[in-house]
């Protein structure tokens, strides 16, 4: 099984400010990872797949670099809404989601 | 447009079986890389991938759970059904259902989710 690591847990920051994330993989997964987006008591929402794909309304400012087992996703101008749970996940070998990384307003 | 929706038992004891049906609108699981899968999430915690249908009935299991899953389609009905075997605490979770994108294992479409909670 693949494990894809999360860091930080948890990422204090304020709107305006830029957000990185980091999802290292423990085998190389190509460019098969996604990034999904979770608001308390919403279902996640798909952002970037296949390392470079933004979905269907997702802003410019959502950005992905890597390949391989290292990826970070970029949020570059935080908005209100961008405050969530951030998750990776590998399509490579079987499917799995990382630990998530929590965006909290500072 | 594109909506799943969960249905099932909010609370099952120790040792049963667990039946969730999703049913979903707007696409059809007969072809052209449609998939539905199962995922879950303990609260609290990160997102665990179950099961994936896809629209030729092949289909996928989490190893670590593959002997207790059971993952079937209907299509005149639009729905997927997940079963899930001796049922313990650990499993308490949101059990969402999800539309596989088109091209990929990604999900683009996800249900509400409905809460299961194991407890006798």
């Amino acid at each position: 099984e693949i494990v894809l690591t999360q860091s930080p847990a948890t990422l204090s920051l304020s709107p305006g400010e830029s957000a990185t994330l980091s999802c290292r993989a423990s085998q190389s997964v190509g460019p098969s990872l996604a990034w999904y987006q979770q608001k308390p008591g919403q279902a996640p929402r798909l952002l970037i797949y296949d390392a470079s794909n933004r979905a269907p309304g997702i802003p410019a400012r959502f950005s992905v670099s890597g390949s391989g087992t290292d990826f970070t996703l970029t949020i570059s101008s935080l908005e209100p809404e961008d405050f969530a749970i951030y998750y990776c996940q590998q399509r490579s070998h079987w499917l799995t989601f990382g630990g998530g990384t929590r965006v909290e307003i500072k | 447009q594109i909506t799943l929706k969960e249905s099932g038992p909010t609370l099952v004891k120790p040792t049963q079986t667990l039946t969730l049906t999703c049913t979903f609108s707007g696409f059809s699981l007969t072809g052209g890389g449609q998939g539905v899968a199962w995922i879950r999430q303990p609260p609290g915690e990160a997102l665990e991938w179950l099961a994936l249908i896809y629209w030729n009935d092949d289909k996928r299991y989490s190893p670590s759970l593959n002997s207790r899953l059971t993952i079937t389609k209907d299509t005149s009905k639009n729905q997927v059904v997940l079963t899930m075997t001796n049922m313990d605490p650990v499993d308490t979770a949101t059990y969402y259902c999800a539309h596989r994108l088109g091209s990929a294992s990604y999900f683009d479409y996800w249900g509400q989710g409905t809460l299961v909670t194991v407890s006798s």
